[in-house]
């Protein structure tokens, strides 16, 4: 079964700081994705990767950046956090295209900016 | 471009009552679809797929089937358990590597 782990389920942070959000995954999958998931908004996708130090932004990249040094582990950063990315953050993997494989999700982290 | 439209919630049910819960989407071709299932405190777990017009997803007794004169994969259950209490998001995929999901719908079952 693939295994996608979220460093923390639960975390709380300033206004202002650097944020760091974890991801590994352990089926060898070429991508991975972050999200945001907001009542009645759904998912919104942040950014994603295909591959090992590369990426694209997805429908909603401002105010994040992201980092992939390696295949397994997918980072999602806040440059300066602001209480309006107070959301639940999911990591998701896929093997390849969506148009045939799933994506396989984290338990997500509940980020909280005071 | 792609896009997916599912009911509001939430629906309330009573245990053994029969469930649907309507998706239809807008997409350029035929693509696979999907419906994912988050459970509470959890993430989203791939429910069941079809990939081609007419083909029938199925899993835990949930069925959806993929019908492109409708534009829909609604999804269905003859007999809900409390244990289905959960939120269901509808899915398609974007842009080859990207899935665009549904705002999801709450269910809710009693005893």
């Amino acid at each position: 079964d693939v295994k996608v782990t979220q460093s923390s389920r639960y975390l709380v942070k300033r206004t202002g700081e650097k944020v760091f959000l974890e991801c590994v995954q352990d089926m060898d999958h070429e991508n991975m994705f972050w999200y945001r998931q907001d009542p009645g908004l759904g998912l919104r996708l942040i950014y994603f990767s295909y591959d090992v130090k590369m990426k694209e932004k997805g429908d909603i990249p401002e105010g994040y950046s992201v980092s992939r040094e390696k295949k397994e582990r997918f980072s999602l950063i806040l440059e300066s956090a602001s209480t309006n990315q107070t959301s639940m953050y999911l990591c998701a993997s896929s093997l390849t295209t969506a148009l045939y494989q799933p994506q396989h999700f984290g338990d997500g982290t509940r980020l909280s900016i005071l | 471009g792609n896009s997916v439209t599912q009911m509001e919630g939430p629906v309330t049910l009573s245990e053994e009552a029969f469930l649907t819960i309507n998706c239809t989407y807008t997409a350029t071709g035929y693509p696979s679809l999907f419906w994912y299932v988050q459970y509470p405190g959890e993430g989203l777990q791939l429910l069941l797929k079809a990939t081609k017009a007419d083909d029938k997803g199925s899993n835990k007794g949930f069925e959806a089937t993929y019908r492109k004169e409708t534009t829909s994969f609604h999804l269905e259950k003859g007999s809900v358990q409390v244990s289905d209490s959960a939120v269901y998001f509808c899915a398609l995929p974007y842009n080859t590597d990207k899935l665009i999901f549904g705002t999801g719908t709450r269910l809710q079952v009693f005893p």
